[in-house]
């Protein structure tokens, strides 16, 4: 089993939808979660933070269930430029920078 | 915001060769810098964690003495992949964490060998 899954890709949906993908992790003791964005043939950059009281920043919405063991990310009223590969990241140990990605979804809005 | 940079932002060379590859945070200091590779359509790999004053540390299946990582001083570390090949074209990113856990990534450097 991969320690950081996500949704397999790519989802296409209509500018205004909203679109909805999970990442499930193996190492319950994981610390910090993430989601980046990457533009093709460009490095990543973090989306927002995952925190487990969830957490939302305009028209996306992260959230955390520990118990289960998944991190999902919400994307409200999608728009054309949201098109790209959303990366699911967890940083597994406690006071360390080693993030593990996980495959990365990608994602196509269309007018 | 911090500013990680690489250089060069691509290149191409000949199988045997040996590409070198800069990372630089540019407004903050970096004792770790971390690089990774990303094959097309896949995500990123962790390679090796760059340590300022110390050996870097390799993940495994990762070849230490094909890639060879020096982290000179608290801004720069460097990739070197010596005697390239073919199949290491891909593209090379490095990372330096700013506060907290958070990374910042430098823009990546495309090698393609021919």
């Amino acid at each position: 089993r991969k320690e950081v899954e996500q949704d397999p890709g790519p989802f296409n949906v209509p500018e205004g939808a909203t679109v909805a993908f999970n990442c499930t992790y193996s190492n319950s003791a994981s610390q910090s979660f993430f989601w980046y964005r990457q533009d093709c043939r460009k490095e990543p950059k973090l989306l927002m933070s995952v925190y487990s009281s969830g957490n939302e920043d305009g028209r996306f919405t992260a959230q955390l269930n520990r118990a289960s063991q998944y991190i999902s990310l919400l994307i409200r009223d999608s728009k054309l430029s949201d098109s790209a590969t959303y990366l699911c990241v967890v940083n597994p140990s406690t006071g360390g920078f080693k993030t593990i990605f996980g495959a990365g979804t990608r994602l196509f809005v269309k007018a | 915001g911090a500013v990680v940079s690489q250089h060069p932002s691509w290149v191409i060379c000949k199988s045997g060769t040996s590409v070198k590859i800069e990372c630089r945070s540019l407004d903050f200091q970096a004792t770790t810098m971390f690089w990774y590779r990303q094959f097309p359509k896949q995500s990123l790999m962790l390679m090796a964690t760059s340590n300022e004053g110390s050996k870097a540390t390799y993940e495994q299946g990762v070849e230490k003495d094909k890639f060879l990582i020096n982290h000179a001083s608290l801004t720069l570390s460097t990739l070197t992949v010596t005697s390239a090949h073919p199949e290491d074209s891909s593209f090379y990113i490095c990372s330096a964490p700013v506060g907290g856990d958070t990374q910042y990534f430098g823009p990546g450097t495309r090698l393609t060998v021919l």
